[in-house]
């Protein structure tokens, strides 16, 4: 039962121009959600979260945007650069709740 | 300086064999978590230290076994290994609820770079 999907496996953007990583949940109840992204051989590093009282939240070239009545999230990456090639993890959590659920990823390339 | 380090990087081994994976965190955090990645990608928490308290535990099979013998150590004991067992295994940490995010949500977690496990 997938609580959070990422339904593109993979996705390439030019660069400069503007990557979307597009998460999608199931649970109403979540309330937290989290960006992590992951080199090879490497752990995922957190990128960004957003709480569910807002609908924005951006960190330099970095932009998370939350629907909650459509459950679905999206990471804006502007602009886009070699290094941003990677694995993107949409996470999310609910209020009180220590538990992350992960979404399957999204690898993200970057081209030259 | 790594903040979270596993042990070992890789580990081939044949079924029914036990074996174990270290994980150590030098950030002074209280709570700390195993996470299988199978090979459809997903990340899956297993486990979840809380000062060396079991807070979570997912639908584990008892064969693997969490041991933490300070809060800055969590070791994953892998008994009479399967094939199935064959997976990307990462150890975090993290601050619990009622830390730095203000207690209503669980604070970033930092990861360690991963155990590969094969098994034959």
């Amino acid at each position: 039962d997938q609580q959070v999907k990422q339904n593109s496996p993979s996705l390439s953007v030019q660069e400069g121009r503007i990557s979307i990583l597009n998460c999608d949940y199931t649970n109403s109840m979540f309330d937290y959600f989290l960006w992590y992204k992951k080199y090879p051989a490497e752990g995922p590093t957190f990128l960004i979260s957003i709480s569910s009282i807002k609908d924005k939240n951006e960190d330099g070239r970095f932009t998370v945007f939350l629907n909650k009545s459509a459950k679905h999230l999206s990471l804006h990456i502007v602009p886009s650069q070699p290094g941003d090639s990677a694995v993107y993890f949409c996470a999310a959590s609910g209020v009180r709740d220590d538990k992350i659920i992960f979404g399957k990823g999204t690898r993200l390339h970057i081209l030259p | 300086d790594t903040a979270v380090s596993q042990t070992p990087k890789y580990l081939v081994t044949q079924m029914g064999n036990d074996k174990s994976i270290k994980c150590e965190q030098n950030l002074g955090h209280d709570t700390m978590y195993w996470y299988k990645q199978d090979s459809k990608k997903f990340l899956k928490i297993m486990f979840s230290y809380n000062n060396k308290e079991l807070i979570i535990n997912e639908t584990v099979p008892n064969r693997f076994s969490p041991k933490s013998p300070d809060k800055a150590h969590l070791n994953l004991h892998i008994n009479s290994l399967e094939l199935g067992d064959s997976a990307v295994y990462f150890c975090a940490s993290s601050q619990p609820l009622g830390g730095i995010s203000g207690g209503l949500f669980p604070d970033t977690q930092y990861f360690g770079p991963g155990t590969r496990l094969t098994v034959l």
